[in-house]
């Protein structure tokens, strides 16, 4: 089953503009991630906030937490041709031993140059 | 520095037959999971791997078993393949299993069952 749900499934902007998608999910965490798919191909690690934590930044990317709502958000500023792929939240909630993550179903980003 | 590497890219197997995939993860890594990613959804954990034992599993049967080797590398083995076995099966590797750091995943097998 997966935990995390994005929102929206589909997100097709200008090249320039922000992008936001949003992450829901149902239990404790201990963490959460996103990453970005090409393609159908790996997936690459862009962030981990821990469940302490409210706000991350790294680049062009801004992840914020809200525990008591249990939600997130990806804000891509300034996006580029290149910001085109599929985004997905995965959530940490193991408890002892083990840190599986939970996936979304995620969020396809189209930015048009 | 090498990252997490999968063998082979793609396989084309037929309904009841055997396959393995192959991971092996970032250097310095010691914890090994499989996902399976469905074409559109999001991937869905198979199970992990620390120490040459399984520590954790998802919601897959039996027909699924794997495999973590004394250099951290891993076998993920799939019998009786159904249609639905078709997916892209990735691998991630991280270090420790209580630590909760990230997870970084491999290009992934692309299984294809006819």
């Amino acid at each position: 089953s997966q935990q995390g749900e994005e929102d929206p499934q589909a997100l097709s902007i200008q090249e320039g503009e922000n992008a936001t998608m949003n992450c829901s999910y149902k239990t404790s965490i201990n963490n959460l991630q996103w990453y970005r798919q090409n393609s159908g191909r790996g997936l690459v690690h862009l962030i981990l906030i821990r469940s302490n934590e409210r706000e991350k930044h790294s680049g062009r990317l801004r992840v914020t937490l809200d525990t008591s709502k249990k939600s997130s958000s990806l804000l891509i500023t300034a996006s580029r041709a290149a910001d085109t792929a599929s985004y997905f939240c995965a959530t940490d909630e193991s408890k002892g031993y083990g840190n599986k993550l939970v996936f979304g179903a995620g969020t396809i980003l189209r930015v048009k140059s | 520095d090498a990252g997490v590497t999968q063998s082979p890219t793609h396989l084309i197997k037929t309904r009841g037959q055997q396959v393995t995939l192959r991971c092996s993860p970032k250097s310095g890594h010691d914890t090994v999971s499989w996902y399976q990613q469905a074409l559109g959804q999001g991937p869905q954990f198979i199970f992990q791997y620390y120490e040459e034992e399984e520590r954790q599993r998802g919601n897959f049967p039996d027909r699924f078993s794997g495999h973590q080797f004394p250099n951290y590398s891993s076998e993920l083995n799939v019998n009786a393949l159904l249609l639905g076995d078709s997916a892209l099966y990735l691998c991630a590797s991280s270090l420790g299993q209580r630590k909760r750091k990230e997870q970084f995943f491999g290009p992934g097998t692309r299984l294809t069952v006819l």
